[in-house]
């Protein structure tokens, strides 16, 4: 089955440094992998996709995510936190079944910068 | 252009009660896929619907159903509400059924007590 996993319930980083959010995935083929965050009574936002390409996806709001195949991990990344990203991460894989698709989320990873 | 909405935003329901929660999609989008956010936990697909019939099923009992309509808007609807019921329930749209980008709603609190 095709899932992803996110090992860090939560990750803590003052702002100014870089921030690593993990994710290892479990995909039979080609991965689509996928990263979205959840603000506090907010639904989803999407932030960025990989799919096939360059291993380094840049998406929104300065965060990018890198996709490494030997390791099946795509971590999130960005090069200094700001106080506004702290929030809910997750990682997400497509499974896709005669032409429609769904995604498989990880548990999350809150994310807490602090000033 | 409004985003995906859904009504209500908070719900609070007793167990045995049924519940209709609903959901329009982005303009343009004609796939709805619901999910269910326990406390703590990820997103878990529930089912989609794609000009007017349920496409995809996820693993949960057939106390949730849904439906939608020909403006491409959805309810879901869960019979003989449980305590772990209780859950953000998101709803997503996309451009077309093989569209990978997602567009969720705010989602609906509900809680069953």
């Amino acid at each position: 089955a095709q899932s992803v996993a996110q090992p860090e319930d939560q990750v803590n980083v003052a702002e100014g440094n870089p921030l690593t959010v993990k994710c290892t995935y479990s995909v039979s083929g080609n991965p689509y992998l996928f990263w979205y965050v959840q603000y506090p009574n907010r639904g989803l936002q999407f932030l960025l996709k990989y799919i096939t390409g360059d291993n380094l996806v840049k998406g929104s709001y300065g965060f990018e995510a890198e996709f490494n195949k030997s390791q099946t991990s795509f971590h999130l990344k960005k090069p200094s936190a700001l106080v506004s990203d702290s929030a809910l991460y997750f990682c997400a894989v497509r499974v896709r079944r005669a032409g429609f698709q769904k995604l498989v989320f990880g548990t999350g990873t809150r994310l807490l910068v602090s000033p | 252009d409004a985003g995906v909405t859904q009504s209500p935003t908070h719900l609070i329901k007793t167990r045995g009660q049924q519940v209709t929660l609903r959901c329009s999609p982005k303009s343009g989008h004609d796939t709805v896929s619901w999910y269910q956010q326990a406390l703590g936990q990820g997103p878990q697909f529930i089912f989609q619907y794609y000009e007017e019939e349920e496409r995809q099923r996820g693993n949960f009992p057939d106390r949730f159903s849904g439906h939608q309509f020909p403006n491409y808007s959805s309810e879901l609807n869960v019979n003989a509400l449980l305590l772990g019921d209780s859950a953000l329930y998101l709803c997503a749209s996309s451009l077309d059924r093989g569209s990978e980008k997602l567009f969720f709603g705010s989602g609906t609190q509900l809680s069953v007590l």
